[in-house]
């Protein structure tokens, strides 16, 4: 089946830094994929819709010149996580839409961890 | 008030046991989407529904469109179908997610 892979799993960076997150459909074009962030035992709440070829739409409350999303090619989105806070410590996910049959497929996942 | 309201929160069965997880809704979709996440966090689609019945090995899914209810079923559970089972709808393309079944299986 359709694959989409995420990288890193696990990343700890210091406050002020910044880190990017990688998020690839491996077998499948992906016009659109999603950015989402958990937190402990809490429902994956939506940050971002990144859409190929133009701006990312960002959900209410969520700032997009902190949470840089790059959708440079149909295999491949980014977040990058900009001067880093401890409240940023999260884990985040991406997810793409096969869009030949809507089935969703989900990245495995990034903790972050800001020290 | 979620559009999305799944039940039990959370559930402890004994392993053998028939495990049903309800779903509701409260906006037209165009499909609903049964997942998977285990503690690591990575999360898996186990069915993507948009009517009926569908079933793989010991899971079956079933949806009622009309009445914005499905329901996720585990058959002979086994200790490790312990995991967070979340229910999402998709509309216009995104996702909205329930808050999840914690699903314990003890042996």
């Amino acid at each position: 089946g359709a694959v989409v892979s995420q990288h890193p799993s696990r990343v700890i960076c210091k406050s002020g830094t910044s880190v990017k997150i990688e998020c690839r459909s491996l077998d499948f074009q992906a016009t659109t994929m999603f950015w989402y962030r958990q937190f402990p035992k809490k429902s994956l709440m939506l940050m971002a819709t990144s859409n190929e070829g133009s701006k990312a739409t960002y959900e209410q409350g969520v700032e997009k010149d902190k949470f840089l999303i790059n959708h440079a090619s149909l295999t491949l989105s980014t977040l990058t996580v900009t001067s880093a806070h401890p409240e940023d410590s999260s884990f985040y996910i991406c997810s793409a839409i096969h869009l030949r049959n809507t089935e969703a497929f989900f990245g495995q996942g990034t903790r972050l961890t800001v020290v | 008030k979620n559009e999305v309201e799944q039940s039990p929160q959370n559930l402890t069965a004994q392993e053998g046991e028939f495990i049903t997880i309800n779903c509701s809704y409260s906006v037209g979709i165009s499909a609903l989407h049964w997942l998977q996440q285990h503690p690591g966090g990575g999360i898996v689609s186990l069915f993507m529904l948009s009517s009926g019945k569908k079933k793989h090995g010991r899971l079956i899914a079933t949806i009622n469109i009309q009445e914005k209810h499905s329901s996720l079923h585990i058959t002979a559970s086994h200790p490790r179908d312990s995991a967070v089972y979340i229910c999402a709808v998709l509309l216009n393309e995104k996702l909205t997610f329930g808050t999840g079944t914690r699903l314990t299986i003890i042996p």
